[in-house]
């Protein structure tokens, strides 16, 4: 079956241009998550929808981030005015939101250079 | 503040010798997670472990959990070639939905 799709799988953008990354989740999946990962390091955690709700933005690093999920499903992760420290994979998730294990099962990432 | 911490985080070994990672974590859990990832691939899991004392295994890897230490360890029975990747743990905390990740292991197994 389908799995988490993040679109592009690659993007260079100069120091402060605005960039958007999406992300389609398993559907039926209610909850979303985004993730950081520096290189060499694990991923980090930035905000979490259920369903178009975002719960928990607290891992968002600075204002210049911002995601939507407007309807239930597709989310989009806009970084404004780019910074070279934004330079990372950008890892979306989805779960089921009640029961079970809640495994995340993740998307191939976004690799963002920001030259 | 919530933390992982695995050991080793970088691991060479021998074709057909054994060996285990370490987790520790911070704070209550619910949830303890290893999830395998290639260069340039995203994470795949291998397991959820819910519960003090689960084990499970698949193929060469086995994961446990003691979750009264909260530790969780991932044991490699006669290592291969095709286990080489970065190993992460994570937990899910008793009062938050997303994953905190360790840094990762970095296995190399040599011929």
């Amino acid at each position: 079956g389908a799995g988490v799709s993040q679109s592009p799988r690659y993007k260079v953008a100069k120091r402060g241009q605005d960039v958007a990354l999406r992300c389609d989740p398993i559907s039926g999946h209610v909850s979303l998550f985004w993730y950081q990962q520096a290189l060499g390091q694990g991923p980090e955690f930035l905000t979490y929808f259920q369903n178009e709700a975002q719960l928990d933005k607290s891992g968002l690093p600075s204002d210049r981030f911002f995601a939507e999920r407007p309807e239930g499903s597709v989310s989009t992760l806009k970084i404004q005015r780019t910074q070279q420290e934004d330079s990372a994979v950008y890892l979306c998730a989805s779960s089921l939101t009640s029961g079970g294990t809640y495994e995340q099962y993740f998307g191939p990432g976004t690799r963002l250079t920001v030259t | 503040e919530l933390k992982v911490e695995q050991n080793p985080l970088f691991l060479s070994m021998q074709e057909g010798k054994n060996y285990t990672i370490y987790c520790n974590y911070s704070t209550t859990s619910d949830r303890l997670y290893w999830y395998r990832q290639d260069p340039g691939k995203s994470l795949e899991s291998l397991f959820v472990l819910l519960s003090n004392g689960a084990v499970k295994q698949e193929g060469r890897l086995m994961a446990s959990l003691d979750t009264k230490a909260r530790l969780s360890t991932l044991h490699i029975t006669a290592a291969v070639h095709d286990l080489s990747a970065t190993y992460f743990c994570a937990y899910r905390s008793s009062s938050a939905r997303q994953l905190t990740f360790g840094s990762g292991t970095q296995l190399t197994v040599l011929p």
